[in-house]
């Protein structure tokens, strides 16, 4: 059973450029939430993806859009990276049945570096 | 007010001890609460869910919620080096959006 994947694993890009992130969601989950976790901190909800749509959206700017794919797949971009957008960006799946009150779990991330 | 707040600074305890961790949380009306651990270098790895108010008892694992004082706590007896990691409180709110906090360090001592 395979379980979240994301690629790639690091990146470093600099100041300007935009980034693609993607995430494959555990067999069986057709939900995917993206989260940013910066250094020494927990992980902030940037947005869910469900049915191919944005179901919900957390407080990141318009730079940071997404999409999910019919087999469930998910990108996250970012355009005109700043620094402080270096973090860890974690895909969570999930099973989003009515109300969305499945367990994430989370894939091994993306370090992204902006130099 | 945050969300999620976990306070506590790095916890050193001993092999063999209980490590106790806790956790507050803003909205009253939450109803689903999670504990995450995470080594350095990884991501959150799921180690304990709870809904009912009271003990969950999972293994060397006991999670605790009080909602009338928005508390949730995590107790690791026994601890083990592999334990030395940062353990997240999540709690969930409106469609599964989970809202983290910072975390807590926990150090095993051999």
């Amino acid at each position: 059973d395979a379980g979240v994947t994301q690629s790639p694993t690091h990146l470093i890009k600099t100041r300007g450029q935009q980034v693609t992130l993607r995430c494959s969601p555990k067999s069986g989950h057709d939900t995917v939430s993206w989260y940013q976790q910066a250094l020494g901190q927990g992980p902030q909800f940037i947005f869910q993806y469900y049915e191919e749509e944005e179901r919900q959206r957390g407080n990141f700017p318009d730079r940071f859009s997404g999409h999910q794919f019919p087999n469930y797949s998910s990108e996250l971009n970012v355009n005109a990276l700043l620094l402080g957008d270096s973090a860890l960006y974690l895909c969570a799946s999930s099973l989003g049945l009515a109300g969305g009150q499945e367990t994430q779990y989370f894939g091994p991330g993306t370090r992204l570096l902006v130099l | 007010q945050k969300e999620v707040e976990q306070n506590s600074g790095p916890l050193s305890v001993p092999e063999g001890a209980i490590a106790s961790l806790n956790c507050t949380y803003s909205d009253r009306g939450s109803q689903s609460f999670f504990w995450y651990r995470q080594y350095s270098g990884k991501s959150p790895e799921l180690i304990m869910f709870i809904y009912s108010n009271g003990d969950k008892e999972d293994g060397r694992f006991t999670a605790q919620l009080n909602k009338a004082s928005q508390y949730v706590s995590l107790l690791i007896r026994d601890s083990q080096p592999s334990d030395s990691a940062t353990y997240l409180c999540a709690v969930r709110y409106g469609n599964n959006r989970l809202a983290f906090g910072k975390g807590n360090q926990v150090v095993v001592i051999p």
